[in-house]
């Protein structure tokens, strides 16, 4: 059964138009991360929370935010998306920080597509 | 910062042939871990690696992380054509961001049946 749950699977939106992609996790982890994933691109981590703790990396773009009302639902925005944003966004979980307990699961993933 | 170097880029292999695959860092990482990536889906757990020396099989799949902490492989015996996709090594090291994954470039697999 899925763990980290990826909705949708693919989309499709406008120039400018906000959009929102959406995680859920059946595995009550603890870290939620938001990962930009370009064609033969290894993923570039966006930010991530820990619990409520917001934690953005210094080159993420402004356009991009993020939203985690609760333990198993994490959310990005993307405020006006370019035609460079068109990627693949992947979700990842984890327990916590350290790995040597348990590693991140990745979701399947949301290819996002701009006309 | 801490960069990860994977080799090769590519490899185009015939069916039954062995794989071997390597990331190398810049510094020392705590963690290594192996992912597979195939097309339109997320990166899937492989291996995991935890200790200095250790030697780990999942199938026909083998992973080492190295003595040196800074270098780690992976091997595939005897490839099928399912092992077709991307494999990404990825790395945590002491004292970095926090749960911040360092991820080698990936090595896209292609396998001739």
């Amino acid at each position: 059964d899925a763990m980290v749950i990826q909705n949708p699977r693919y989309q499709v939106t406008q120039f400018g138009k906000p959009v929102t992609l959406s995680c859920s996790q059946t595995l009550n982890h603890n870290v939620m991360y938001w990962y930009q994933q370009k064609s033969s691109q290894a993923p570039k981590l966006l930010f991530h929370y820990y619990d409520k703790d917001f934690n953005n990396e210094a080159d993420t773009p402004d356009n991009f935010q993020s939203r985690r009302p609760n333990t198993s639902f994490c959310f990005l925005d993307i405020r006006s998306p370019g035609l460079g944003d068109a990627a693949m966004y992947l979700c990842a979980t984890s327990r916590d920080f350290d790995f040597s307990n348990q590693p991140q699961h990745f979701g399947d993933g949301t290819r996002l597509s701009i006309l | 910062g801490q960069q990860l170097n994977q080799s090769p880029q590519s490899m185009f292999i015939q069916e039954g042939e062995d794989v071997s695959m390597n990331c190398t860092s810049s510094s020392i990482f705590n963690t290594w871990l192996w992912y597979k990536q195939e097309p339109g889906e997320g990166p899937v757990l492989l291996i995991a690696l935890y200790k200095a020396g250790e030697l780990t099989s999942n199938g026909r799949l083998t992973a080492q992380f190295g003595i040196t902490r800074k270098d780690s492989f992976l091997n595939i015996s005897a490839s099928i054509p399912s092992d077709v996709g991307i494999y990404f090594c990825a790395g945590q090291g002491y004292g970095g961001s926090q749960g911040n994954l360092i991820f080698g470039k990936g090595t896209k697999l292609s396998v001739k049946p």
